[in-house]
This record gives structure tokens, sequence and C-alpha cells, in this order.
């Protein structure tokens, strides 16, 4: 089955710069990428998507990376607020499997 | 569109005691997923129901159970309560894949 993996389980930047979040998956037949952020209290909440077709897709302020040689996957947030300071998560599905989530990453943003 | 709906949102049990939680999906959604979330394990997959047929189960004992009714709500059950049972559980429901998930009921068992 697949396995995610992951590379920090804290982030802290300061407002205004970029983040950069990662994750790992074990399985090469996986083909659906999803990253959710979760605030204090809510559930998780759809940010971006990318299909194993593609390297990269762009949203507002937020990129998803995409490397299927090494197994990687990257969310880049642009120009981080305040109100980016969540727990983010990769989350990822193969076929006909349920999504499959990552542990998470807690990013604080510094004013 | 109204939200995923969970209910409640907190309760408190008792070891050996069960509980029954409810998910409202979004009107037209007919997937529902349910996930437990634990700080030590993240979030794990329970189940998945699509027009009322579990089309997937994760890997948890037969404690847990759920169903989905023909309006697409969903019930998930938890017998015999243990300590490690407390939790924050998550339903989903899904069009294409997005899952959509609800704020969550908070299991807490003493």
């Amino acid at each position: 089955g697949e396995s995610v993996g992951l590379h920090l389980p804290t982030l802290s930047v300061q407002e205004g710069d970029n983040s950069i979040i990662n994750c790992a998956y074990s399985n090469s037949a996986s083909d659906y990428f999803i990253w959710y952020k979760q605030e204090s209290g809510k559930g998780p909440q759809f940010i971006i998507d990318i299909r194993s077709n593609m390297d990269k897709r762009q949203g507002q302020r937020v990129t998803v990376l995409l490397n299927k040689t090494v197994k990687h996957l990257s969310l880049q947030i642009a120009a981080t607020q305040p109100g980016d300071s969540a727990v983010y998560f990769c989350a990822i599905m193969g076929g006909n499997t349920p999504l499959v989530f990552g542990k998470g990453t807690r990013l604080s943003v510094i004013a | 569109k109204a939200g995923v709906t969970q209910t409640p949102r907190y309760l408190i049990k008792t070891r050996g005691q069960q509980v029954t939680l409810s998910c409202s999906p979004i009107s037209g959604h007919r997937s529902v997923s349910w996930y437990q979330q634990t700080p030590g394990q993240g979030l794990q997959f329970l189940f998945e129901y699509f027009s009322e047929t579990q089309r997937n189960k994760g890997n948890f004992p037969g404690r847990f159970s759920g169903r989905q009714f023909s309006n697409s709500r969903s019930e998930m059950n938890v017998s015999t309560l243990e300590l490690g049972d407390s939790a924050l559980y998550l339903c989903a429901s899904s069009e294409a894949n997005v899952l959509t998930f609800g704020a969550g009921s908070r299991l807490t068992v003493l």
C-alpha cells in the first residue's frame, strides 16, 4: 500500500517570505495528489491538487510541484501571511484506493 | 451549498460504552468517507460508502462500523469504547475524488 512520509513536522517562516512544505510517497502507481490545510478546530480544507500527468500546478499564491522520479511532492506558498498558519497535509491516491494522508507540517508565520 | 455537517461536535464517553456519530454530506454528493485523526497517527482512513454500499474499509477492528442511508447521510458506530478511541472523527463527502471535510466530532473516552 501507499505510505506518505513527512519531511518536517514544523516550519516557521517570516511574514512575507515564501514557504515550502514537502512530502514523499512510496507507491509509484499513485496518480492523484492533494494538499489540504487544517486550521485549529476545523476539518481539513482543500487547497490544490495535481495529477500524475503534470509536474506543476499553480493556484492563488500556491504552487504544487510533483517529481515522480523521486516520488516527491511539494507545496509552495508565496508571500506567506499570518492567515496561512495551519497544519498542511499531503494526501495521495492511486487507482480506487482511498486517500492516504501524510502526518502533516505545522506552519507558523512570524509577524 | 451547505457544507458537510457532523454531529455531535463534542462528546465524552466512558470505556465500554458505544457511540454513534452522524454525517450529512454536501447535497448531491453520494460518497462519504470517515477518517480518525489523532496526534500520534494522523489521519487514518476508516471506511467509504457510496450509494449505501461500503466501497473501501481501513484497517480498524470490527468495533468500528458504519452505514449510509438512501439520502446519503452516514453514521459511524464505535462499540465497547477504549481509551485509545479518543480522537477527532472526520467525515468527508466527495465529488470526483476531492474530499470536502466536516469540522469533525471530537470523542473523549474516559
